[in-house]
C-alpha cells in the first residue's frame, strides 16, 4: 500500500493568511480524513472525505476550512484566515478495510 | 456517545519492568479497537488493532492488548518495558455509526526510566 505523504511538513504563517495542507497519494475507493493535534494533547476528527465530497465533519471544522481534490492527487486541507489557535499538528489518514494509515503530519504556527 | 478514555495522564515504569496504558471504550454495538504511539515531533504509528477474534492481540515492538468487553477495556501492555518505548500513546475506537473516522483517548504518555 502506497504510504501517506504530508507537504510540508512545518509551515510558519502570519495570523490572518490562507494555508494550504497538502496530503498524497489519493484514491477513489478510501476515505481520507483530516485530524488536529494541539500540540501534545488530544487527536481531534476535522472531516471526513468520500469520493470527491465530505461525508461528515466536526464542529471544529467552521467556515474557514475547506478541502478539495484539486488534481485529482493531491487532497489539501485550506484554512483561509489562520488564527493563532490554528497552530497544531495537521494529520492525514487514509482508511480502508479495518486500517488506517497517517500521515507524518504539517506542523503550522501561526504568529 | 462513543468515546474512549485513558485515565492516566502518564504511565512511569522501570526498565525491564512490565508496563500497562490502560484505555476503556463506550460504543454501541463491537468495537474496532486501535492503538497508536507518537514519538515527538513524530506522526503517528500503527501498533495493533482487535477487530474480532482472540482477546489478546499482539502488534509491534512486543507490544500486545487484551481486549475485555466485560469491563470495556483494551489496555495496552508490554512485558519488559525499554527506555526507547518512551512516548505518548493514543488509544481509539472506530466510530461505526457515520464515516468509520478514529474517536482517539487523550493519551498516555509513557516514562521508561533506566
Amino acid at each position: 500500500e502506497p504510504e501517506v505523504t504530508q507537504t510540508p511538513s512545518h509551515q510558519v504563517t502570519q495570523m490572518g493568511q490562507e494555508v494550504i495542507l497538502r496530503c498524497v497519494p489519493i484514491s477513489n475507493h478510501l476515505y481520507f480524513y483530516w485530524y488536529r493535534q494541539i500540540l501534545g494533547q488530544k487527536v481531534e476528527f476535522l472531516v471526513s472525505f468520500y469520493n470527491n465530497e465530505i461525508s461528515e465533519k466536526s464542529e471544529i471544522f467552521d467556515d474557514q476550512f475547506s478541502v478539495e481534490r484539486p488534481d485529482g492527487s493531491n487532497f489539501t486541507l485550506k484554512i483561509r484566515s489562520t488564527k493563532l489557535e490554528d497552530s497544531a499538528m495537521y494529520f492525514c489518514a487514509r482508511g480502508q478495510g479495518h486500517g488506517y494509515t497517517f500521515g507524518s503530519g504539517t506542523r503550522l504556527t501561526v504568529v | 456517545a462513543q468515546s474512549v478514555a485513558q485515565p492516566e495522564d502518564q504511565v512511569n515504569v522501570a526498565e525491564g519492568n512490565p508496563l500497562t496504558v490502560k484505555c476503556t471504550y463506550s460504543v454501541s454495538g463491537n468495537p474496532y479497537l486501535f492503538w497508536y504511539v507518537q514519538y515527538p515531533n513524530r506522526g503517528l504509528q500503527f501498533l495493533l488493532k482487535y477487530i474480532t477474534g482472540d482477546n489478546l492481540v499482539k502488534g509491534s515492538y512486543g507490544f500486545e492488548a487484551e481486549f475485555n468487553k466485560s469491563q470495556t477495556s483494551f489496555h495496552l501492555k508490554k512485558p519488559s518495558a525499554l527506555v526507547s518505548d518512551s512516548a505518548l500513546y493514543f488509544c481509539a475506537v472506530r466510530d461505526m455509526r457515520n464515516t468509520g473516522k478514529l474517536i482517539f483517548g487523550q493519551g498516555t504518555t509513557l516514562q521508561v526510566k533506566p
